[in-house]
């Protein structure tokens, strides 16, 4: 149990698109999830946290108008990336905390790279 | 704020023998969570193990085991009879058991290289 997707895995854009990211928890109902952004050989950097039906909290300096995150149902949360520049170019990870039995635990989605150009 | 250090940028082990990794923590709170994660070539994320702050028994997990030493803030990993498949990035992770707060804090990883 615990699984967790994405898509897509990977995506390669133009400079000024936007791009979104779908996470989903397969075999439970995630309360709280979680977007993560990896450098290349760095550890996971927290973008933002979205609780189902309510707005997502943004970690400091993280552009709330640039990462766009909406978390609908209990097994769904969307990260836009509107306006992509190559810089953000990265891995982006989710992750979904379930409600019940091993609450406190995370369980991550395989991630997406993400090419802007 | 919590802080988690990983001290070994870079560990490898024979295959079949046994390594530690070390993560020590910072915080002043007293009842938390804390993991392991393990990141493979694949990047995907896998919990490894997971010990609640509360618990004086050190958390295992068939050939994975901590040492949780909570005076001491240390939270090591131990891995029996290494295996190739166990190469990866290793990941601790802090969590606090404060409802609202359920961030993970992580520390800077330790590549782990497993010799055949």
């Amino acid at each position: 149990g615990a699984v967790v997707s994405q898509h897509p895995s990977r995506v390669i854009c133009k400079s000024g698109t936007s791009v979104k990211i779908e996470c989903r928890s397969l075999d439970f109902q995630a309360t709280t999830m979680f977007w993560y952004r990896q450098f290349p050989k760095k550890s996971l950097m927290l973008m933002a946290t979205s609780n189902e039906g309510s707005k997502a909290t943004y970690e400091q300096g993280v552009e709330k108008d640039k990462f766009l995150i909406n978390h609908a149902s209990l097994t769904l949360s969307t990260l836009t990336v509107t306006s992509a520049h190559p810089e953000d170019s990265s891995f982006y990870i989710c992750s979904a905390r379930r409600s019940g039995p091993l609450q406190e635990t995370q369980y991550f989605g395989p991630g997406t790279r993400l090419l802007v150009l | 704020a919590q802080t988690v250090t990983q001290s070994q940028p870079e560990m490898s082990v024979q295959e079949a023998e046994t390594v530690t990794l070390s993560c020590t923590y910072d915080t002043s709170e007293s009842d938390y969570y804390l993991f392991w994660y393990k990141q493979p070539p694949s990047r995907q994320m896998i919990l490894v193990i997971r010990q609640e702050a509360y618990k004086q028994q050190n958390a295992t997990e068939n050939r994975f085991s901590v040492n949780f030493q909570k005076a001491a803030k240390s939270f090591s990993l131990k891995i029996s009879d290494s295996q190739l498949g166990d190469a990866a990035m290793y990941f601790c992770a802090y969590r606090s058991a404060t409802f609202g707060n359920e961030k993970l804090t992580f520390g800077t990883g330790t590549r782990l290289t497993i010799i055949p």
